[in-house]
């Protein structure tokens, strides 16, 4: 595989539910981002991991945690959602953030719907 | 606070015509530019990008145009082909920031 996968495609969950995204990248490299596509509204970046440390949380609700085990994978877990929170999940890496040039691979992205 | 901004949502234009695709920022600090090209049911794909050094990159059918005294690029595409249709997303960047617009949905039509 390559570039930049993320499982599931589509999920759906009650508020009282607990689940996780998942990426991986076969880019080899540094930086992940999780990004959430609302309909209508730019993407907002959610989580920045460099070298497996989080270097940005973009005010982000608690119901979202994000885990970076090794730079090849991120994970969202999900709690307690609300209706709201349905959008499209996407994922993303680069080589690294130092540089305002490096360029962003995204995923396919995960359909989420909240009932 | 909308920093990255594409006020048409849609675009409708003839195969063989051309297309442009606005994008207004308001972050002085953004030195780097990009659009990304987005079919349904796939992540975004980086389609061409531009420092604030230049005011013009080309890449083929492709075109992005800077304008940094009106904070404005856009995105040429001539000749438009059927297969140029998707949703376009222009981005900005600086330092560790980046923003991106809505989109602006582009429909080429044989």
């Amino acid at each position: 595989e390559t570039g930049v996968t993320q499982t599931p495609r589509h999920l759906v969950m009650g508020m009282t539910n607990k689940k996780s995204l998942k990426c991986e990248q076969h880019l080899g490299h540094n930086a992940m981002y999780w990004y959430k596509q609302s309909a209508k509204k730019p993407l907002e970046l959610m989580f920045v991991y460099n070298f497996k440390e989080q270097t940005e949380n973009n005010s982000v609700p608690s119901r979202f945690s994000p885990e970076c085990p090794n730079s090849s994978h991120l994970f969202l877990h999900l709690h307690t959602l609300q209706p709201e929170d349905s959008a499209l999940y996407l994922c993303a890496s680069s080589r690294t953030t130092s540089g305002s040039t490096d360029t962003q691979y995204f995923g396919p992205g995960t359909r989420l719907t909240v009932l | 606070d909308q920093q990255v901004k594409q006020n048409s949502p849609s675009l409708s234009v003839q195969e063989g015509r051309i297309s442009i695709l606005n994008c207004d920022y308001t972050n002085s600090m953004f030195d780097y530019f990009l659009w990304y090209k987005k079919y349904p049911a796939e992540g975004p794909t980086f389609l061409i990008s531009i420092s604030s050094i230049k005011d013009k990159n080309e890449d083929g059918r492709f075109t992005v145009f800077l304008n940094k005294s009106a904070k404005h690029l856009s995105l040429h595409i001539v000749p438009s082909q059927p297969g140029d249709s998707a949703v376009y997303f222009c981005a900005a960047s600086g330092g560790n920031d980046m923003r991106f617009g809505a989109g602006t949905r582009l429909t080429v039509k044989p």
